[in-house]
């Protein structure tokens, strides 16, 4: 069945780091990929989205862009901040079906 | 910005016991979903519900759990008869549209604690 395998953690940057944590899924057809943020003691956040090949997602100085040939939608930061340490959730969600796959999550912390 | 909203935020209960977690959706949202989360594992797919139907649910969702949308806001969970197994985070999601690519918006969920 489709599936989404993230890196593995916990990762710890110092702050302005430049960040990295790969996803790679598979699935058949053309699923929309996502990158959801749990902040410590909060629910799920959706970061970034991408619905097709080669979109790129962004939103808070964080990206990610859908790789097709790769099946890849790995998510990076130029400088990443304390308040960014968080655990961070790649997920797809395919077209025939309703359900929301994750990754089992990346714990950061950055430190100062 | 509209947002899923769960009570309780966190929930104790005896093994054995029957417990209801709520959640309300965002207003124009038609598709509804359950999602737990074991502590330090994976996020799972339950159940996801439309028109008054499941429409689709896991091998997780057994017949010790149910849903229920009782009004026009609410949307429930109810685990008849709790395991300790069950002690989890469970996150409501809700989505304008399925199958798509809208994303599901997910509250901050209830933790469930069962003794």
């Amino acid at each position: 069945g489709d599936s989404v395998t993230q890196m593995e953690g916990p990762v710890t940057l110092s702050e302005e780091a430049f960040l990295t944590i790969n996803c790679t899924y598979t699935a058949t057809g053309y699923p929309s990929l996502f990158w959801y943020v749990q902040y410590p003691g909060e629910g799920l956040q959706l970061l970034l989205k991408a619905t097709k090949a080669d979109d790129k997602g962004s939103n808070k100085g964080f990206e990610a862009t859908y790789r097709k040939e790769t099946t890849s939608f790995h998510l990076e930061k130029g400088s990443v901040q304390v308040s960014d340490s968080a655990v961070y959730f790649c997920a797809l969600r395919g077209t025939s079906y309703d359900k929301v796959i994750f990754g089992p999550g990346t714990s950061l912390s950055v430190i100062p | 910005e509209p947002e899923v909203t769960q009570t309780p935020s966190h929930q104790v209960t005896q093994m054995g016991q029957e417990v209801i977690l709520r959640c309300v959706p965002i207003s124009n949202h038609l598709y509804f979903y359950w999602y737990r989360q074991i502590l330090g594992q994976k996020v799972e797919f339950l159940v996801s519900f439309y028109n008054n139907e499941i429409s689709e649910k896991s091998e997780i969702f057994d017949d010790q759990f149910s849903v229920e949308r009782p009004d026009g806001s609410n949307f429930t969970l109810k685990i008849r008869s709790t395991k300790l197994e069950d002690s989890a985070m469970y996150f409501c999601a809700s989505s304008a549209r399925p199958r798509s690519n809208q994303p599901q918006h997910f509250g901050d969920g209830t933790r469930l604690s069962i003794l």
